[in-house]
């Protein structure tokens, strides 16, 4: 069974500074999604960024970009220029590639706090 | 594009009684959805996976004769909590994915903005 695991309960970060969320995962597929997703005091899931196992390329999204180590198992999300509306919760998520057992497993999350 | 809504947003009501929630794709077809639980300061889990016209598919441990979900059409999937008790109470979001081809990107949940449950 894949797990996802968030080492970082809280951070906290300078505004316009940068910050990074860790997040490693173990399973035994070689092809999946992993993803970050960012939880506002609305609660409403918004997607941040998402990385397919298959490229070598770390996706970028703006001021979120992301170092995926396949090898490692290791996904952390960098948040540069730090704004305060980036402060909430940030759940790091796997899916597998298998379209017929697709559901999200998600790493306990990470509070950001961005102070001012 | 790719909005998904619930309703209620909230919702209060006292022990022993049923609460419907559902969860609508607004401007696409959802296949599948997602049923999830969470906890306060915790993370999200998920409770049962729902494909349209056919029946659930629960995690281990969630009792399904307690939380009955219907997914009858493309845009609509509903969770009833039966016989509802105080340690039902949790926030509870909903995801839909659309069809494997076309439409939006199929390997994509989206989610909905999550219905607070209060049981009394």
């Amino acid at each position: 069974a894949q797990t996802v695991t968030q080492s970082q309960p809280e951070m906290s970060v300078q505004e316009a500074e940068t910050v990074t969320l860790s997040c490693t995962y173990d399973t035994s597929e070689s092809d999946y999604y992993l993803f970050w997703y960012k939880q506002p005091p609305s609660r409403q899931m918004i997607l941040v960024i998402r990385q397919e196992a298959y490229k070598q390329q770390n996706a970028t999204e703006n001021r979120f970009s992301v170092n995926f180590q396949k090898a490692a198992k290791s996904f952390s999300l960098k948040i540069s220029d730090s704004q305060l509306g980036d402060a909430a919760m940030y759940f790091c998520a796997y899916r597998s590639a298998d379209f017929n057992t697709d559901k999200l497993i998600f790493g306990t999350g990470t509070r950001l706090q961005v102070f001012p | 594009g790719a909005v998904v809504s619930q309703h209620p947003s909230w919702v209060i009501c006292k022990s022993g009684t049923s609460v419907k929630i559902e969860c609508r794709s607004l401007d696409f077809q959802a296949t599948t959805m997602f049923w999830y639980r969470q906890f306060p300061k915790q993370s999200l889990m998920l409770m049962a996976t729902s494909n349209e016209g056919s029946k659930a598919t629960y995690e281990q441990g969630v009792e399904k004769d307690k939380f009955l979900i219907n997914h009858a059409s493309l845009t609509l999937s509903t969770l009833t909590v039966t016989s509802a008790h105080p340690e039902d109470s949790s926030f509870y979001i909903c995801s839909a994915r659309g069809p494997r081809a076309g439409q939006i990107s199929y390997n994509e949940q989206f989610f909905g903005p999550g219905t607070r449950l209060t049981v009394l």
